[in-house]
């Protein structure tokens, strides 16, 4: 398995609360991504880097920042977390070099606003 | 703008049958495709990637082969065991910078 971990697995948070989420990877990959995954819509991407300090909006960017200042470390903030943000979200990783954007996800953080 | 679909939604098969997955797209510039699957409660793993110049890759009892004109790909499954039971999801990717494009998924279900 890719070497990718998140941080927190689960958490529970109050609605206007700011939240943090933690990808780290150990296979020095040059792009990471993040993804939410819902029923009935699938998974969306919301932001990627493709490097250090770079970084670009997906599908669904409203509401979250991302930041990456060491390339294994991908961050996604929630700024005011709303109960439209409970999801499951998942990190992924990808060489991005020559042919190869193979794509290797990690094991997701379930978070509940409430 | 890019859309996946997967049907059929869920599938259920004997144990020892081949079977085949579905993926339609609707725009044919793709960069790649990528077969994942996903069990109850984990992350996606990698099965297949596609180049968008390849028509197919094989891995396994796996099979997936590239359709790009008609917009089609599928996933061959031989002899299914029960271990295969997980939803299989297919993903486009429409340009060099890796991002995909999901398909819902077909949650498939091998019985002994």
């Amino acid at each position: 398995d890719a070497g990718i971990t998140q941080s927190p697995r689960h958490k529970v948070t109050e609605t206007g609360t700011p939240v943090t989420l933690r990808c780290h990877q150990t296979e020095n990959h040059r792009y990471m991504y993040w993804y939410r995954q819902d029923p009935g819509h699938g998974l969306r991407l919301i932001h990627y880097s493709y490097g250090v300090k770079d970084t670009d909006k997906g599908e669904v960017s409203d509401g979250y920042s991302v930041s990456r200042s060491k390339t294994e470390d991908f961050l996604l903030t929630l700024e005011s977390a709303t109960s439209s943000q409970t999801s499951v979200y998942f990190c992924a990783i990808s060489p991005g070099t020559g042919d190869s954007y193979e794509q290797y996800f990690g094991p997701g953080t379930r978070l509940t606003v409430t | 703008k890019q859309e996946v679909t997967q049907i059929p939604a869920a599938l259920s098969v004997p144990e020892g049958e081949n079977l085949v997955l579905n993926c339609s797209f609707t725009d044919s510039a793709i960069y790649n495709l990528q077969w994942f699957r996903q069990d109850p409660g984990k992350g996606l793993t990698s099965l297949l990637l596609i180049q968008s110049s390849q028509r197919e890759q094989t891995s396994g009892r796996l099979n997936a082969s590239l359709d790009k004109s008609s917009g089609r790909s599928t996933l061959y499954i031989a002899a299914s065991q029960p271990g295969d039971s997980a939803t299989y999801l297919c993903a486009v990717g429409s340009s060099n910078t890796g991002k995909l494009i999901f398909g819902q998924g077909t949650t498939l279900q091998v019985k002994p």
